[in-house]
C-alpha cells in the first residue's frame, strides 16, 4: 500500500476560488507529514509540516492543512487562489527504515489557476 | 546562503555514455539524498547517505552509483546511460537526529535527457 496517496493529478481553480488538494496517508505509518511545493523549473520547498502540536497547521502563502486521524487525511487548503499558486504540490511522509529517516512522496498534484 | 547546489542544470547524453551529477550543501547537514522525478510518479529515492562515509540504496538504485565525498558533497554517477534514465534529478539534504518531522532541503534539479 502507498504510504501517502494524492487524489487527482491535476486540479483546476479560478483565481479567488478555494484550493483543496487531497492527501491520505496509510494508517500503518506514523504521521510525520509534509506538504512541499514545486514551482516551474525549480526544486521543492517546504510549505508546511505536521508537528502534533495542533491539528490545523499553517504554512507559507496562506496555505494550511488539517490533520484528521479518523480519516487518515492531511488535505491542503487555501481560501483564495492566486495566479502565482500555479505549481505542483507534493504530500510526503517520513518513514523510519533500518534506523534511517526517509522522506516518501506522493505522486503530486498540479494546480492550475485560471484568471 | 546557497543551500543545496546541483550541477549541471541540463545535460543531454547518448546511450552508453557516463556522467556524474554533482551536489553540495552548505548547511552542515549529515544526511543527503538523490531522487528522480518522473511524470505521474512523484519523487523516488535512488540512493541516500545517512552520514559521511555511508551510502545505501533507495527504491530505484539500478544503473546508478554514488559517492559521499565528504560531509558537503554527494555525487550520483551513471556508468552507462539508458533512455529510461531520462528524468529530472534532485539532490536533497537534511539534519537527521532532530526528529522525524525534520524537513529536507532540495537543489534546483538536473534535467537529464538520454538519446
Amino acid at each position: 500500500a502507498q504510504s501517502v496517496t494524492q487524489l487527482g493529478s491535476h486540479v483546476s481553480v479560478s483565481e479567488g476560488a478555494l484550493v483543496l488538494l487531497r492527501c491520505n496517508y496509510s494508517s500503518s505509518v506514523p504521521p510525520y507529514l509534509f506538504w512541499y511545493v514545486q514551482y516551474p523549473n525549480q526544486g521543492l520547498q517546504l510549505l508546511l509540516k505536521y508537528t502534533s502540536a495542533a491539528t490545523l497547521v499553517k504554512g507559507i502563502n496562506d496555505f494550511e492543512a488539517e490533520f484528521k486521524k479518523s480519516e487518515t487525511s492531511f488535505h491542503l487548503t487555501k481560501p483564495s487562489a492566486h495566479m502565482s499558486d500555479a505549481a505542483e504540490y507534493f504530500c510526503a511522509v517520513t518513514l523510519m527504515n533500518t534506523g534511517f529517516q526517509k522522506l516518501v512522496f506522493g505522486t503530486g498534484t498540479r494546480l492550475l489557476v485560471s484568471p | 546562503n546557497a543551500g543545496v547546489t546541483q550541477t549541471p542544470k541540463f545535460q543531454v547524453l547518448k546511450t552508453g555514455q557516463s556522467m556524474t551529477l554533482q551536489c553540495a550543501q552548505d548547511m552542515n547537514h549529515n544526511s543527503m539524498y538523490w531522487y528522480r522525478q518522473d511524470p505521474g510518479m512523484g519523487l523516488r529515492l535512488i540512493y541516500y547517505s545517512a552520514s559521511e562515509g555511508t551510502t545505501d540504496k533507495g527504491e530505484v538504485p539500478n544503473g546508478y552509483n554514488v559517492s559521499r565525498l565528504n560531509k558537503r558533497e554527494f555525487s550520483l554517477r551513471l556508468e552507462s546511460a539508458a533512455p529510461s534514465q531520462t528524468s529530472v534529478y534532485f539532490c536533497a539534504s537534511s539534519d537527521q537526529g532532530q526528529g522525524m518531522n525534520t524537513e529536507a532541503f532540495f537543489g534546483q534539479g538536473t534535467r537529464l535527457t538520454v538519446v
